[in-house]
């Protein structure tokens, strides 16, 4: 089973900076398989990006993913105040279907 | 618009079970599977298992293996996830989401509110 690891566990920062998050996943993922999803407090998880770094359905152009084979990224290029919030990182695979890092918090700083 | 739809809150007994429905309105429900994710409180996502509607065939996560029941009713696009033998760690917030992996995309777009399930005596 491919193991993902999301760093920082916790990421403070300002709204208007920068925000860069990490996957490292433990055997290489096809980019194809790679997704990116916000989670805030009481609410459903929202796809951000799929295939490494195609954004969903409206969802903002601040938002950018890349990456390939066990490092992939999640840039928030600059932080509005409704960007706070936890980030999951998930890959499909072929043991277990689906699976989730586990999750970058983006607080306020 | 894809909107899924699951059923209430519910409060079960350790060894008890809990069936909890997802029902799918919009887009073409034997198009696409149906995952189910749970959360623990302040935990994070973990895959349960699937549903393919249109073929009838279900996948489950090791970890849940013999334990859990996903199955689909194609006639009232209803998806249902069923756990037995249930124990206080299954305390979670139950989601059900859509699951584009039958055609070829994997990642889940569109997902449910959410069914609370609490276990305790």
């Amino acid at each position: 089973e491919i193991v993902l690891t999301q760093s920082p566990g916790t990421l403070s920062l300002s709204p208007g900076e920068r925000a860069t998050l990490s996957c490292r996943a433990s055997q290489s993922v096809s980019s194809s398989y790679l997704a990116w999803y916000q989670q805030k407090p009481g609410q459903a998880p929202r796809l951000l990006i799929y295939g490494a770094s195609s954004r969903a359905t409206g969802i903002p152009d601040r938002f950018s993913g890349s990456g390939s084979g066990t490092d992939f990224t999640l840039t928030i290029s600059r932080l509005e105040p409704e960007d706070f919030a936890v980030y999951y990182c998930q890959q499909y695979g072929s043991s277990t279907l689906y699976t989730f890092g586990q999750g970058t918090k983006l607080e306020i700083k | 618009q894809v909107q899924l739809v699951q059923s209430g809150a519910e409060v079960k007994k350790p060894g008890s079970s809990v069936k909890v429905s997802c029902k799918a309105s919009g887009g073409t429900f034997s198009s696409y599977a149906i995952s189910w994710v749970r959360q623990a409180p302040g935990q994070g996502l973990e895959w349960m298992g699937r549903i393919i509607p249109i073929l009838g065939i279900a996948n489950y996560a090791q970890k849940f293996q013999g334990r859990v029941t996903i199955t689909a009713d194609k006639s009232t696009s209803t998806a249902y996830m069923e756990l037995s033998s249930l124990r206080s760690e299954d305390t979670a917030v139950y989601y059900c989401a859509r699951d584009l992996g039958v055609a070829g995309q994997y990642y889940f777009d569109y997902w449910g509110q959410g069914t609370l399930v609490t276990v305790s005596s």
